[in-house]
């Protein structure tokens, strides 16, 4: 079945510094949603990507969806502690079945 | 609106014993999916219900399985626990629409096997 590889597994970075998270596939994805995980919560939705090359901006957060539809990445400029968690990509397949990957932890030291 | 509901918040059980866990989805949304979460194998797709019918499942063994009634609460259940049945079973409702599929999580359920 598909699958989506995310990179990197953790991330530790200093206040006001960048992240980027990376989500890719082997194949065409159809869409790809992202969602954040605080410790000790649950998932929560953050944005669906469904055009080729579209790219879409939350505040100091931007997505982009690759031109092949293979890829998609996650940027946050300026990290605060506030954006402590887990990043996680996710093929919307079928309805309701969310294919995840394996997520990115990160940690952001004051 | 409220958001979604899961009871109970923690369980603990030992091996060889059932457990039955319920989410009560978002009003009007008619999808529950359900989702197991380990430190070792990340966020699972266990199955999906959309108008009391199984609609997808993953790949989990037998002992797992779930329901949907008319009201759209979903129930999940595992029978014979083993210890690696250990995790945060979330579930997600949504209105799944065809070319838009947010998914609404719950807090989920802590289940701890010994």
């Amino acid at each position: 079945g598909q699958q989506v590889m995310q990179i990197p597994q953790y991330q530790h970075v200093q206040e006001g510094e960048d992240f980027t998270t990376y989500c890719n596939s082997s194949t065409t994805l159809s869409n790809i949603q992202w969602y954040k995980q605080r410790p000790g919560g649950h998932p929560v939705f953050l944005i669906q990507l469904v055009k080729s090359g579209e790219v879409k901006k939350q505040k100091r957060l931007t997505f982009q969806f690759g031109e092949a539809k293979k890829n998609s990445s996650l940027h946050i400029t300026a990290t605060q502690t506030t954006d402590v968690g887990t990043y996680f990509c996710a093929l919307s397949n079928q309805g309701g079945k969310l294919i995840f990957g394996q997520g990115t932890e990160l940690s952001v030291k004051p | 609106k409220a958001g979604v509901t899961q009871t109970p918040r923690y369980l603990i059980k030992t091996r060889g014993q059932q457990v039955t866990l319920s989410c009560s989805p978002i009003s009007g949304h008619r999808s529950v999916s359900w989702y197991q979460q380990t430190p070792g194998q990340g966020l699972q797709f266990l199955f999906e219900y959309f108008s009391e019918t199984q609609r997808n499942k993953g790949n989990f063994p037998g002992r797992f399985s779930g329901r949907q009634f008319s009201n759209s609460r979903s129930e999940m259940n595992v029978s014979t626990l083993e210890l690696g049945d250990s995790a945060l079973y979330l579930c997600a409702s949504t209105q799944r629409m065809s070319s838009y599929n947010e998914q609404f999580f719950g807090p989920g359920t802590r289940l701890t096997v010994l």
